[in-house]
């Protein structure tokens, strides 16, 4: 069985400095991970994703993620905020079987 | 590419009614999903469907939900009868196996928000 904790569930940044949300996995199989982003009033749309090619993975509008096996961590991480990356993160894993999202962190930029 | 439709965005009903959510996936997407995400959680599987064939529908309350596939395109989504804790928004999601089977990305709709009161 997998599973997702994402560690905060409201980070609040301001417009310009770095964005950190993490994420721990924990999967019974070689994992694959996904970042999606959900606006409000919308469905879920895929930032990134590893598939067990490159650990440093670069998604849309800037984001990246690191996979680290030893840590069992996905961290997506954006160097400098925009006011229009306001919105829901979940993070998601995927062993053998169906897709589990975490709680989500819903990120808050501050003028 | 049109994305995945869904209808109707918004339903309110009272509890005990019977209500339906459908869904139109990407075209050529074999895979179609059906998620329910309550507020302030992710999404959480209800049922996969593979073509027309279920392929896990462990989550799915089948006492009062179900769902069917019929000639593998569009999808519908029942409950009867609806509580107060179905409140959520019913997300529908499709995939191509062109990603492999399990990094496959899965295209998400706009979903339908129930609200039961």
């Amino acid at each position: 069985a997998q599973s997702v904790t994402q560690l905060g569930s409201h980070v609040s940044v301001s417009e310009g400095a770095l964005v950190l949300l993490r994420c721990n996995y924990s999967s019974s199989v070689p994992p694959y991970l996904f970042w999606y982003v959900q606006y409000p009033n919308q469905g879920l749309q895929l930032l990134l994703k590893y598939t067990s090619a490159a650990t440093l993975v670069k998604g849309i509008n800037g984001f990246e993620a690191e996979f680290k096996k030893s840590e069992t961590s996905f961290h997506l991480t954006k160097p400098s905020a925009h006011m229009r990356d306001a919105a829901e993160y979940f993070c998601a894993v995927k062993g053998a079987q169906k897709l589990v999202f975490g709680q989500g962190t819903r990120l808050t930029i501050n003028p | 590419e049109a994305g995945v439709a869904q209808s109707p965005r918004y339903k309110i009903i009272e509890k005990r009614q019977s209500v339906a959510f459908w869904c139109n996936p990407i075209s050529g997407h074999a895979t179609l999903y059906w998620y329910q995400q309550i507020l302030g959680q992710g999404p959480k599987l209800l049922i996969q469907f593979q073509n027309n064939g279920v392929v896990d529908d462990s989550q799915l309350p089948k006492d009062r939900f179900s769902a069917e596939r019929l000639k593998g395109v569009d999808s519908t989504l029942k409950i009867q009868p609806a509580k107060l804790e179905d409140s959520a928004v019913y997300l529908c999601a499709s995939s191509s196996i062109a990603g492999g089977p399990l990094g496959e990305t899965q295209y998400f709709g706009p979903g339908t928000r129930l609200l039961v009161l």
